[in-house]
């Protein structure tokens, strides 16, 4: 089975900090997400990863960038965390294939953060 | 633009009841669309896919979907709900390239399931 692990379930951060959610995955994907999720909001994309050293900007980037210097890990960064950026973020990685976008993605179990 | 609308936010069955959970979208292709499930504290987990062919397709935990390209419409049911299928389920399509060539998934914002003893 695909494992995409999320380094915290649990975070708690001061407004200011520079924060890292780290994400690994065991599945050799080329595909790497980062989305965070809020009641009545759904899923949001922030930043997305299809190869090593190359990202693209979701819906929602501002406050946020990324890091996947390795192809199994994938590291959201808040610059100077904020309180409207306590949050669900959750993780996903999905395989390349001719299509793209016809493989399903592989969540991880979520980091649910506070900043304070 | 492409969207996925889950009209209901809120929907509570009796356990043994059949369910049904609405989805539409809004693609100019045909769209690949998915059905996700988290529970609480949880991840989310595929619950089944629509590529092509058949338009009912089948899923794990007994669920089932259909898709009607007339009604722009990707329904997700279960003949006989059990205390354990509470939880948020996610409709998704799988659409609108970046710039790059690459892709995205859209979600629909969830319906937050509770299922009554």
């Amino acid at each position: 089975d695909v494992k995409v692990t999320q380094s915290s379930r649990y975070l708690v951060k001061r407004t200011g900090e520079k924060v890292f959610l780290e994400c690994v995955q065991d599945m050799d994907h080329e595909n790497m997400f980062w989305y965070r999720q809020d009641p009545g909001l759904g899923l949001r994309l922030i930043y997305f990863s299809y190869d090593v050293k190359m990202k693209e900007k979701g819906d929602i980037p501002e406050g946020y960038s990324v890091s996947r210097e390795k192809k199994e890990r994938f590291s959201l960064i808040l610059e100077s965390a904020s309180t409207n950026q306590t949050s669900m973020y959750l993780c996903a990685s999905s395989p390349l294939r001719d299509r793209g976008w016809d493989q399903p993605q592989h969540f991880g179990d979520g980091t649910r953060l506070s900043i304070l | 633009a492409q969207s996925v609308t889950q009209p209901d936010i809120h929907i509570t069955v009796s356990e043994g009841a059949s369910l049904e959970l609405r989805c539409n979208y809004s693609y100019g292709a045909t769209p690949y669309l998915f059905w996700y499930v988290q529970s609480p504290g949880q991840g989310l987990q595929l619950l089944l896919k629509y590529f092509s062919g058949d338009t009912l397709v089948q899923g794990i935990k007994g669920f089932e979907a259909e898709f009607k390209r007339s009604q722009s419409s990707f329904n997700l049911r279960k003949p006989s709900v059990h205390w354990s299928d509470a939880a948020e389920y996610f409709c998704a399509v799988g659409a609108e390239l970046f710039t790059s060539g690459t892709y995205k998934y859209i979600f629909g914002t969830g319906t937050r399931l509770k299922v009554l003893a």
